[in-house]
């Protein structure tokens, strides 16, 4: 399987720490996309990074990817409670090719 | 402005039995996809379409039809619903597709339940 996995399965930190999750991948990507699922609803796309890019920012958001070692990590900083929510990451790896990962609980304590 | 619209929200079915989960977008997007989500999986691409009248496989694609008639719907059918079909069923669309980003809008999903 491509699908990309996520590391750790479940991460819990008090607001205002920061949330680092992890993500692997087997092949080659066009793009690399997280997205964020609250409990109950349809995944919200984040930010997208581009397979020669190695690091973006959106708002409290950091991803870098690695494309030597297959994996990338998404960084929230200065976590609030209204983050608590599953991330996915989300691989393309060919014209409408795209795998998600197993997630990652993140639960934010206020 | 919608985005994309799924319904029904919730359905119980017996085996056997057969169903339509209809999606809507009113974003003008060329691509849609019909996503099931399990626990401990991720989501799992089904079928997938890059317009108007074309239909596509995805990874998971035994039981389930799919169609899209209109730009704006994209149907996807049980024909003889099995317990394994039991799932949370997501539709996705994006403007774009094939060397494009994909970056996908999601519907607020479907809960099937097959007994």
């Amino acid at each position: 399987s491509q699908q990309g996995e996520e590391d750790p399965q479940a991460l819990s930190i008090q607001e205002g720490e920061n949330a680092t999750m992890n993500c692997s991948y087997k092949t080659s990507i066009n793009n690399l996309q997280w997205y964020r699922q609250n409990s109950g609803r349809g995944l919200v796309h984040l930010i997208l990074i581009r397979s020669n890019e190695r690091e973006k920012h959106s708002g409290r958001l950091r991803v870098t990817l690695d494309t030597s070692k297959k994996s990338s990590s998404l960084l929230i900083t200065a976590s609030r409670a209204a983050d608590t929510a599953s991330y996915f990451c989300v691989t393309k790896t060919g014209a409408n090719n795209l795998f998600f990962g197993t997630g990652t609980r993140l639960t934010v304590i206020p | 402005n919608a985005g994309v619209t799924q319904t029904p929200k919730f359905r119980v079915l017996k085996t056997g039995q057969s169903m339509t989960l209809l999606c809507a977008q009113d974003m003008n997007h060329e691509y849609m996809y019909w996503y099931r989500q399990d626990p401990g999986m991720g989501l799992r691409l089904i079928h997938y379409s890059v317009g108007e009248g074309t239909t596509a496989k995805g990874e998971v694609p035994d039981g389930y039809n799919v169609s899209r008639l209109k730009k704006q719907n994209f149907l996807l059918g049980l024909e003889s619903a099995a317990p394994s079909q039991t799932s949370v069923y997501f539709c996705a669309s994006s403007p774009t597709g094939g060397s494009g980003a994909n970056v996908l809008t999601f519907g607020a999903g479907s809960r099937l339940t097959v007994l």
